[in-house]
């Protein structure tokens, strides 16, 4: 079975100051892991991936992941907040693939706030 | 290259009623996946189409149903609509599965009075 817990579910950060958002999961095979963001009243955008290639995986608008097996865990980072950053992410576990079911499990998100 | 496109994106709907969601897969993608976001909750897969057959379900009862259609687009049918089924449903398309990621749509708000 797979699982992933976001540890934090809201996080404010100033401008200009780093963005850690933390993600650990559980499954019992290597898995699929991404964050994806979702603006107020909007769908959810892909940020990142990883899918057993590099451990330290780059996305989009400067955010980066690095993936973790002995602490199973996948943080998402970033080394300067922007305004724009505000939003919900999301933490998730997946097996795409041949034998994919198509279940993406979703953490419970973890709201950024991003003071001036 | 088009993205995914959900219609309609608002509706209200009473209990009991039944109600169809639709939504176009972005261009080259042969797979649909449904999640249903609650407020204040992360997406719950619904279930998975794959050229044209269901592969995959989550933990919804067989009140909620859907379809692919050939050219791939996809249509979520809920019947005997509940207060409980208030909620955000996302259609979610993608080449083989999930192979590459997937790409959401921006959702259909529903609201079930």
């Amino acid at each position: 079975a797979q699982s992933v817990t976001q540890l934090d579910s809201h996080v404010s950060v100033s401008e200009g100051t780093p963005v850690l958002l933390r993600c650990n999961y559980s499954s019992s095979y290597s898995p699929s892991l991404f964050w994806y963001v979702q603006h107020p009243n909007k769908g959810l955008q892909l940020l990142l991936k990883y899918t057993s290639a590099a451990t330290l995986v780059k996305g989009i608008n400067g955010f980066e992941a690095e993936f973790k097996k002995s602490e199973t865990s996948f943080h998402l980072t970033k080394p300067s907040a922007h305004m724009s950053d505000a939003a919900e992410y999301f933490c998730v576990v997946g097996s795409p693939g041949s034998s994919n079911t198509g279940k993406l499990i979703f953490g419970q998100g973890t709201t950024l706030q991003v003071k001036p | 290259e088009t993205g995914v496109t959900q219609s309609p994106t608002h509706l209200i709907k009473t209990r009991g009623q039944q109600v169809t969601l639709r939504c176009s897969s972005q261009s080259g993608h042969n797979t649909v996946s449904w999640y249903q976001q609650a407020l204040g909750q992360g997406p719950q897969f619904i279930f998975q189409y794959y050229r044209e057959e269901e592969n995959g379900r989550g933990n919804f009862p067989p009140r909620f149903s859907g379809l692919q259609f050939p050219n791939y687009s996809s249509e979520l049918n809920v019947n005997a609509l509940e207060l409980d089924d208030s909620a955000l449903y996302l259609c979610a398309s993608s080449w083989d599965r999930g192979s590459y990621g997937y790409t959401f749509g921006s959702g259909t708000r529903l609201t079930v009075v």
